[in-house]
């Protein structure tokens, strides 16, 4: 069981770049999550999901896209990278259900775009 | 739209000693929740405590325990006992909802010394 999983740990790109980042998870959960986490600011919420096959939008969406073609894949596309998404990404994921439940977070990437 | 604030940038205790951490918020709505999570420097999110704004009685693990103040929108954790172990970033997050979208404030840094 290896609950959250993010791919790659560290990526550099040059301006101008696209990559994708992948977050799997194997809890079978509903819902699933993309932040950015930045110097001072704390995790900031991107995109999210709450099933296979939707998405919307969080507070910093501009710049990235989402697809969640299957329930236990969860992937964050850049299409044309800028130094402003130089962060660090995080994933979670949590299950359905009544009330706030807890997040599981991945172990996040590190994306530096020069 | 709902905000977190942590006031206290950085903390600093003693091994075996006691310490809180400030957490405020603001919101609207009348059923929420509240979560610290524990940033070591693994960058690992972790989940320490949480707190559903319906319950009265104030959650407690283990060393962990937090002062929920609902008319002030204020949300401390203390740590008692304070281990080296102890030592990172800690996290005040809010969400309301089933689809548990966290907003976090911009953290507290925990240095733990002998």
């Amino acid at each position: 069981n290896a609950g959250v999983t993010q791919t790659p740990k560290f990526r550099v790109l040059k301006t101008g770049q696209s990559m994708t980042l992948l977050c799997a998870q194997d809890m079978n959960h509903e819902y699933m999550y993309w932040y950015r986490q930045d110097p001072g600011m704390g995790l900031r919420l991107i995109h999210y999901s709450v099933g296979e096959g939707t998405t919307a939008k969080g507070e910093v969406p501009d710049g990235y896209n989402v697809s969640r073609l299957k329930k236990q894949n969860f992937l964050l596309g850049l299409e044309s990278a800028a130094p402003s998404q130089t962060s660090v990404y995080f994933c979670a994921s949590h299950s359905a259900g009544l009330g706030a439940r807890e997040q599981f977070f991945g172990p996040g990437t590190r994306l530096t775009v020069l | 739209a709902q905000t977190v604030t942590q006031s206290q940038p950085e903390m600093s205790v003693q091994e075996a000693e006691t310490v809180t951490l400030s957490c405020t918020y603001d919101t609207s709505e009348s059923d929420y929740y509240l979560f610290w999570y524990k940033q070591p420097p693994s960058r690992q999110m972790i989940l320490v405590i949480r707190q559903e704004a319906y319950k009265q009685q104030n959650a407690t693990e283990n060393r962990f325990s937090v002062n929920f103040q609902k008319a002030a929108k204020s949300f401390s954790l203390k740590i008692s006992d304070s281990q080296l172990g102890d030592a990172a970033m800690y996290f005040c997050a809010f969400t309301t909802g089933t689809a548990s979208k966290l907003t976090f404030g911009t953290g507290t840094r925990l240095q733990v010394t002998l």
